[in-house]
């Protein structure tokens, strides 16, 4: 299974909207609702951000969302903050998991 | 609440073999379905492996078949991770990760993370 494609790096200002795809193919993303979003600070274990698509867990900012079109999931996070620097990674589940090559997010 | 508490830092030379383990506090390790993902550094993550639920069995990604062994001792509710063949490529955090709360059923978005285990391979 290939890695999913994700943006190397993305930025936006405090209070600005950004989003961050990730694209798969019919056999992982575009097949089933079973995409991840992880956050991962410099350092620190990754965070789950968004499963299934755009469900959040307990305790995750409402700033953060999730959606899909065909192949290509997004990640949207509305009203930067500064504490939203960090690197993401999607992640697909097909009986197997694959992740994305991880984006690093840059509050400008 | 679940936590996951891994061993130490581990330096291995070329050819030899790592054991990582990865002990379940405040819950059941039966009732979990445990993977390991690997980071090396500066690089993004990379799924090795996990359990399964509706096969009830263990996976491995292709890319670590015949290298990778995951076992689980529920006496202790403790996982583990054995990477054999060894190489300077395999220098890496591994992080246990499981599902917990968020319920999918299939075991795959891990909200629960363990600390990471550094592996440095090194002659």
């Amino acid at each position: 299974q290939s890695a999913l494609t994700q943006p190397a790096s993305v930025s936006g200002s405090p209070g600005q909207s950004i989003t961050i795809s990730c694209t798969g193919t019919s056999s992982d993303v575009g097949g089933y609702n079973y995409v991840s979003w992880y956050q991962q600070h410099p350092g620190k274990a990754p965070k789950l951000m968004i499963y299934d698509v755009s469900n959040r867990p307990s305790g995750v900012s409402n700033r953060f969302s999730g959606s899909k079109s065909g192949n290509t999931a997004s990640l949207t996070i509305s009203g930067l903050q500064a504490e939203d620097e960090a690197d993401y990674y999607c992640s697909s589940y097909t009986s197997s998991v694959v992740f994305g090559g991880g984006t690093k997010l840059t509050v400008l | 609440q679940v936590q996951l508490v891994q061993s130490g830092a581990e330096v291995k030379k070329p050819g030899a073999s790592v054991k990582v383990s990865c002990k379940v506090s405040g819950y059941t390790l039966t009732e979990l379905s445990m993977h390991w993902v690997r980071q090396a550094p500066g690089k993004g993550l990379e799924w090795m492996g996990g359990f399964d639920p509706e096969d009830g069995e263990t996976i491995y990604a292709q890319k670590f078949q015949g290298r990778v062994t995951m076992t689980e001792d529920t006496s202790t509710d403790t996982a583990y991770m054995e990477l054999s063949s060894l190489r300077s490529e395999d220098t890496a955090v591994y992080y246990c990760a499981t599902e917990w709360r968020t319920g999918t059923g299939r075991g795959d978005a891990f909200d629960i993370w363990g600390q990471g285990t550094m592996v440095t391979v090194s002659s």
